[in-house]
């Protein structure tokens, strides 16, 4: 599975649009991007997955480049709730292994 | 909605201890898999499995040993316990196979003294 860099963290004022870039140049065409996110030592949360198209949901956006080597997760008015450990990952789900692999993600800080 | 119902939610224990931690989900998944999180660390996989019958071994599986009892439970064993096992340890499942995402538990906050 492709590798992915990440910004170890970043600030958000709340109920401003947060912006998560990730980084996946080695992706290959059947490789799916997925977005995770850990509040505070809890389980990791799905949020968004998507593999060439954009794609929205009810938590979030994610916009894939035309090229799909790089990635943005898109909060489109944070809260204080949404401060946690967002991670980006990407997967061939083409075959049996959906074996997920994290790296250390971004720290997401959302300010009053 | 439990999702997965992971058990204990926390556990200390000595050296040398055996114990297992258990995972039941509730969703009809095909696919289980346990991983451990270290601090400032992202998760690593010990063990999978695929479907009901079949595990395999992760990144990290030394020190472990895991068991599919059925479709719902897939329980982590470890047999000695070891101060390197000190972590908070997640299951989660899968439909598979498929590109759905997979679901988590809470944790198991496991400290071995």
């Amino acid at each position: 599975d492709a590798k992915t860099t990440q910004p170890p963290s970043m600030d958000c004022a709340e109920g401003r649009a947060a912006n998560l870039p990730c980084n996946h140049s080695t992706i290959s065409g059947n490789e799916y991007v997925y977005w995770y996110r850990q509040i505070h030592s809890q389980g990791p949360q799905y949020i968004i997955h998507g593999l060439k198209n954009n794609e929205t949901n009810e938590m979030a956006s994610l916009i894939i480049t035309e090229d799909r080597k790089s990635s943005t997760l898109i909060l489109p008015h944070a809260t204080l709730r949404d401060t946690a450990v967002y991670y980006c990952i990407v997967l061939n789900s083409g075959g049996s292994n959906y074996k997920l692999t994290f790296g250390k993600g971004t720290l997401l800080t959302v300010n009053p | 909605n439990a999702g997965v119902t992971q058990t204990p939610k926390f556990q200390v224990l000595k050296t040398g201890q055996s114990m297992t931690l258990q995972c039941a989900q509730d969703m009809n998944h095909n696919s289980m898999y346990w991983y451990r999180q270290d601090p400032g660390m992202g998760l690593r996989l010990i063990y999978y499995s695929a479907s009901e019958g079949t595990t395999d071994k992760g990144e990290v599986p030394n020190g472990y040993n895991v068991s599919r009892l059925n479709k719902r439970e897939f329980s982590l064993r470890l047999e000695s316990a070891a101060p390197s096992q000190t972590s908070v340890y997640f299951c989660a499942s899968h439909r598979g196979p498929s590109n759905q995402p997979q679901h988590f538990g809470d944790g198991t906050r496991l400290s071995i003294l």
